[in-house]
């Protein structure tokens, strides 16, 4: 069975903190994604990678930057935690050809106080 | 640039009653167009998917969607709703946009289920 794994799903941080949100997949995909979800604006994507090491600008990419090093693992970092970014965080990942099909993990809802 | 409409935020149904969730969609060209669900406390999951052919698509769950060129649409049908079926639907369209071919997802719509 196909897995994205998120490692916490309730995350609580102070305003100004550095904050890591991992996600590890298992199938071998090489896309990866990062979203946010909010109540009554749906998902929005906040970065993407489709490879080792690349990345690429979302929708919303503002106060946020990713690291992949590993083919596996696509991190998401908010360099300096601001209470607009309490939000549920939502990792996905497909395969190169078939970007529209995604795999979701269970999500991270982090509250910024 | 693509977008996603659901215009209803919340539906209610009782239990054993059908089932149409809306979807319209706007893209330039001809979409790949997909419905995802979302239970409580989980991550997203496909329900089903179109991309060309015969217009009216199989999902899990029981769960059929029609695609309609001339009303850009693609509603989500299920003809007898079980309450397992409680969670939140997203819409999404797919398709060339700025050379990736990555999803733009609607707002969603919540589904409550009556006993």
């Amino acid at each position: 069975d196909v897995k994205v794994t998120q490692s916490s799903r309730y995350l609580v941080k102070r305003t100004g903190e550095k904050v890591f949100l991992e996600c590890v997949q298992d199938m071998d995909h090489e896309n990866m994604f990062w979203y946010r979800q909010d109540p009554g604006l749906g998902l929005r994507l906040i970065y993407f990678s489709y490879d080792v090491k690349m990345k690429e600008k979302g929708d919303i990419p503002e106060g946020y930057s990713v690291s992949r090093e590993k083919k596996e693992r696509f991190s998401l970092i908010l360099e300096s935690a601001s209470t607009n970014q309490t939000s549920m965080y939502l990792c996905a990942s497909s395969t190169r050809e078939q970007v529209w099909e995604q795999y979701f993990g269970p999500g991270t809802r982090l509250t910024v106080t | 640039a693509q977008s996603v409409t659901q215009p209803d935020i919340h539906i209610t149904v009782s239990e054993g009653a059908s089932l149409e969730l809306r979807c319209n969609y706007s893209y330039g060209a001809t979409p790949y167009l997909f419905w995802y669900v979302q239970s409580p406390g989980q991550g997203l999951q496909l329900l089903l998917k179109y991309f060309s052919g015969d217009t009216l698509v199989q999902g899990i769950k029981g769960f059929e969607a029609e695609f309609k060129r001339s009303q850009s649409s693609f509603n989500l049908r299920k003809p007898s709703v079980h309450w397992s079926d409680a969670a939140e639907y997203f819409c999404a369209v797919g398709g060339e946009s700025g050379g990736s071919y990555i999803p733009t997802f609607g707002r969603g719509t919540s589904l409550i289920v009556h006993p």
